[in-house]
């Protein structure tokens, strides 16, 4: 397994704001890279596949972006919807998911 | 619309055995690679197993590697995943997942999840 490192593991936000969420593989992915969110007591939801191409049916206030060793989340413009754990998760050479960033209202 | 419904959670004692089963509807699931992740409070969200679109390719975590089994009926359009040699690490919710790509060989994004079932492993 390749180890995802994201940062930060909790973050607190006001509606409005925007956040970025960042995460670390410890040797390079590529693109190989995405982002889900998930809510209390609902299963994980794709945002982002590839690095930065936005799932269908996803706000285009989520973006992603970066490649080999470093990523980032950008929510631009928080809503109530938004707060939740976010995850990174990468593909090489199995599917390996990092440990999670809480976004909280402030 | 894709849906994906898990079944067969349970309480089990360590060294026990349990099947999990997940109904798929709404998307041609014969086309599609599917996967098992499990939610654990120790470990986080891990992914399980993997089953090409045509079940001829499976590949699991080192973690339950030997222990676990990947199945699925595409006549039926379900996923299976048989458990045995439990263990209280093992204890977790299960969530079944679809991949993101038509007939991709390989490991792909979780694009639909279920909404999961929880195996609890303890005597």
């Amino acid at each position: 397994d390749i180890p995802l490192t994201q940062s930060p593991s909790f973050l607190s936000a006001s509606v409005g704001d925007s956040v970025t969420i960042t995460c670390r593989a410890s040797q390079g992915i590529r693109w190989h890279l995405a982002w889900y969110q998930q809510k209390p007591g609902q299963a994980p939801k794709l945002l982002i596949y590839a690095a930065s191409s936005l799932q269908s049916g996803v706000p285009s206030r989520f973006s992603g972006s970066g490649s080999g060793t470093e990523f980032t989340l950008t929510i631009s413009g928080l809503q109530p919807e938004d707060f939740a754990t976010y995850y990174c998760q990468q593909l090489n050479p199995y599917p390996f998911f990092g440990g999670g960033t809480q976004v909280e209202i402030k | 619309q894709v849906h994906l419904v898990e079944s067969g959670g349970g309480v089990v004692q360590p060294g026990g055995s349990l099947r999990l089963s997940c109904a798929a509807s709404g998307f041609t699931f014969s086309g599609y690679g599917m996967n098992w992740v499990r939610q654990t409070p120790g470990q986080g969200l891990e992914w399980v197993a993997f089953i090409r679109y045509d079940g001829m390719i499976e590949d699991y975590a080192d973690s339950v590697k030997g222990r676990f089994s990947i199945s699925r009926d595409n006549s039926k359009n379900t996923l299976f995943l048989h458990m045995s040699s439990l263990r209280p690490e093992d204890t977790g919710v299960y969530y079944c997942a679809k991949g993101l790509h038509y007939y991709d060989s390989t490991f792909n994004w979780f694009d639909s999840w279920g909404q999961g079932s929880l195996v609890t492993v303890s005597s």
